[in-house]
């Protein structure tokens, strides 16, 4: 069972806008910045959003994040066959002294 | 260009200790505010954070797993070791080591990671 929670799955058609959500607690979400992943199949994961709504270089506009309160959450735009993939959100737990996942959503592309 | 490699056993038997090495580049461990992180993923299941160590040797271990965790480093070398007590099949798992900065709020996060281990805990 992981501290923050995500919807299993998700999905969309090309094109289309979807969103994923990630909810927690006062003392992970509520308290810190959140950090996305995409973990495409059989790769390692790899940094999405940090600070919440920040892209690191290389990573289209078409994803963006964004937190209120005890949740986050991250849309993806005009989306491609080639976000496929896992999507992982995660905080540091000021009451657990760690960094913690959500449980992941597996996004298909229809 | 930072770059992270696990490497170690790809199987273990139960009971016996895990050790596994990751050995990096393009960034010091020396380096105020630079973490590096353990993180593993039981086949088709999520992420879990094992722990980290920072620049100062400050330590942070995941309160499940702190008993059996150890994670030291050789700065000279750009290696962090990982080790892992009293293994078990539910264990089983690619371990990944991934850089992990300070961020502005104090605390590190993850933004480079190595490409994973897999693990396989069987007699």
């Amino acid at each position: 069972q992981s501290v923050l929670t995500q919807p299993p799955s998700a999905s969309a058609t090309p094109g289309q806008r979807v969103t994923i959500s990630c909810s927690g607690s006062s003392s992970n979400i509520g308290s810190n910045f959140v950090y996305w992943y995409q973990q495409l199949p059989g790769t390692a994961p790899r940094l999405l959003m940090y600070r919440n709504d920040q892209r690191p270089s290389g990573v289209p506009d078409r994803f963006s994040g964004s937190k209120s309160g005890t949740s986050a959450s991250l849309a993806i735009s005009g989306l491609r066959s080639e976000d496929e993939a896992g999507y992982y959100c995660a905080a540091w737990d000021d009451r657990l002294s760690g960094v913690m996942f959500g449980g992941g959503t597996q996004l298909t592309v229809l | 260009q930072v770059t992270l490699r696990e490497s170690g056993p790809a199987l273990v038997k139960p009971t016996q200790t895990l050790t596994l090495t990751c050995s990096f580049s393009g960034f010091s461990l020396s380096t105020s505010g630079m973490c590096v992180s353990w993180i593993r993923q039981p086949p088709g299941k999520a992420l879990e954070w094992l722990g980290r160590i920072d620049w100062d040797e400050d330590k942070f271990y995941s309160t499940s797993l702190k008993t059996r965790l150890t994670i030291s480093k050789d700065t000279s070398k750009n290696q962090v070791v990982l080790t892992m007590t009293n293994m078990d099949p539910v264990d089983t798992a690619t371990y990944y080591c991934a850089r992990a900065p300070l961020g502005m709020d104090g605390h590190s996060y993850v933004d480079y990671w190595g490409q994973g281990t897999l693990v396989t805990v069987s007699s």
